[in-house]
């Protein structure tokens, strides 16, 4: 199995719809992030969270919100999806932030 | 969040070793030099990071310049599968990516 699994891989919603991205951990990290992807750019941090009783907005939270319901599991919500929230989100985790991150397989959403 | 320069795109020959270039010149004394790669449709993948002092591991090196405004990445011997884009990022409590480097790797 994965160290970081996401949930769905793929997926199509419609604009206005509320929809669930979710990541969980094996690696019994603390830390975890949420980034996005956009075509031939490179990611851009959504939200990170150091515990299960913090968050904090990153780059571009604006639309999003996160959930922290366990150590291992850190789920993204856009809460009424637009078509520019298109895009290849990756959650990630770190131990202590110092050193190397897991990145999962991403989740390809398309908002039409 | 400190910034770096990365060249947008190099190449390189199977089997030939590979210098990848950043500069960091408002690195902050408690950054850690991350570098990351990604291939085609998957996440990054950690490959090396460091504080001050060179580092090796089994996938690459990495060279940090004494006065830490710059380092270099090196794959010593590329193969076809090291194409991806790598990215130099100066870590603190979180990566930010920039655009990174778009490694080819040409047979």
């Amino acid at each position: 199995d994965a160290d970081v699994t996401q949930t769905p891989r793929n997926r199509i919603t419609k604009t206005g719809k509320r929809i669930m991205l979710e990541c969980s951990q094996t690696k019994g990290h603390d830390r975890m992030y949420w980034y996005r992807q956009d075509p031939g750019l490179g990611l851009r941090l959504i939200y990170y969270s150091f515990d299960v009783k913090d968050i904090n907005k990153g780059e571009i939270s604006d639309g999003y919100s996160v959930s922290r319901q366990a150590q291992a599991k850190f789920s993204l919500s856009l809460e009424s999806a637009i078509p520019n929230q298109t895009a290849l989100y990756f959650c990630a985790t770190s131990d202590t932030g110092y050193y190397g991150y897991t990145f999962g397989s991403g989740t390809r959403l398309t908002v039409v | 969040d400190a910034k770096t320069t990365q060249p947008n795109s190099m190449e390189s020959n199977e089997e030939e070793p590979v210098h990848l270039p950043c500069n960091h010149s408002t690195i902050s004394g408690t950054d850690y030099i991350h570098w990351y790669r990604q291939l085609p449709s998957q996440g990054p993948e950690y490959v090396i990071h460091g504080l001050t002092s060179n580092v090796n591991n089994r996938m690459a090196s990495l060279a940090i310049a004494e006065d830490r405004k710059s380092s270099t990445l090196i794959l010593h011997r590329a193969t076809l599968r090291d194409a991806a884009v790598y990215y130099c990022i100066l870590n603190t409590d979180k990566l930010i990516f920039g655009t990174g480097t778009r490694l080819q790797v040409f047979p």
